[in-house]
């Protein structure tokens, strides 16, 4: 199957600081999304993205879509404790059956530091 | 609204048994989608649904079967449960194959 290189795999940072993680494919996708997974629970979605070059923040949160629809990055500002989880990029496009289907990266962990 | 529900959040069931997981939405989506997701491995498709008696294969079937009688639930079953499907189970719900997709708070199964 198809492949998100989700990157870094991990964080720790100070809270006030800020963050960055990207994602990068071989293929192209229509949509990117970013999701946020907190202990025990499943993911939220935060941002979607549609369009190539598209620039879109949610409060402290920035992300971008690829000029090449191959990648995204997401930006936190100002990271606070309750930012701490698993942050997963999606790739969506559409599969052999007709329906549009998410292909998921591994997942940044982030951990913030009081 | 619930949203997305799941039953039940943890299960332990030893090799060559079988269960059914329920996954129920209230949002009255069309679509709806069973995950896995192992350590460090992202989430990955098992089977999916367009629509109230159709199921299809995801990325990662064998061993999974899916059920989708009444368009607001999704069974998934593992008829001889095997050591390599232990895993967390995660249910989706959609509109659209195009639109958000609402997660489950999970099913934690264990086989031993």
């Amino acid at each position: 199957g198809q492949q998100l290189n989700q990157s870094p795999q991990s964080m720790f940072i100070q809270e006030g600081e800020d963050v960055s993680m990207n994602c990068t494919s071989s293929s192209i996708f229509n949509t990117w999304l970013w999701y946020k997974q907190d202990p025990g629970e499943g993911p939220v979605l935060l941002i979607a993205l549609y369009k190539a070059g598209e620039l879109t923040s949610n409060g402290r949160l920035t992300a971008q879509f690829g000029i090449t629809r191959k990648d995204s990055f997401l930006n936190i500002s100002a990271s606070i404790p309750s930012d701490v989880g698993i942050y997963f990029c999606a790739g969506q496009q559409l599969s052999g059956a007709g329906s549009y289907q998410l292909t998921f990266g591994k997942g940044t962990k982030l951990s913030v530091i009081p | 609204n619930a949203g997305v529900t799941q039953t039940p959040k943890f299960r332990v069931l030893k090799t060559g048994q079988s269960m059914t997981l329920l996954c129920a939405q209230d949002m009255n989506h069309e679509y709806m989608y069973w995950y896995r997701q192992d350590p460090g491995m992202g989430l990955r498709l098992i089977h999916y649904s367009v629509g109230e008696g159709t199921t299809a294969k995801g990325e990662v079937p064998d061993g999974y079967n899916v059920s989708r009688l009444k368009k607001q639930n999704f069974l998934l079953g593992l008829e001889s449960a095997a050591p390599s499907q232990t895993s967390v189970y995660f249910c989706a719900s959609s509109r659209r194959s195009y639109n958000e997709q609402f997660f489950g708070p999970g099913t934690r199964l264990t086989v031993l």
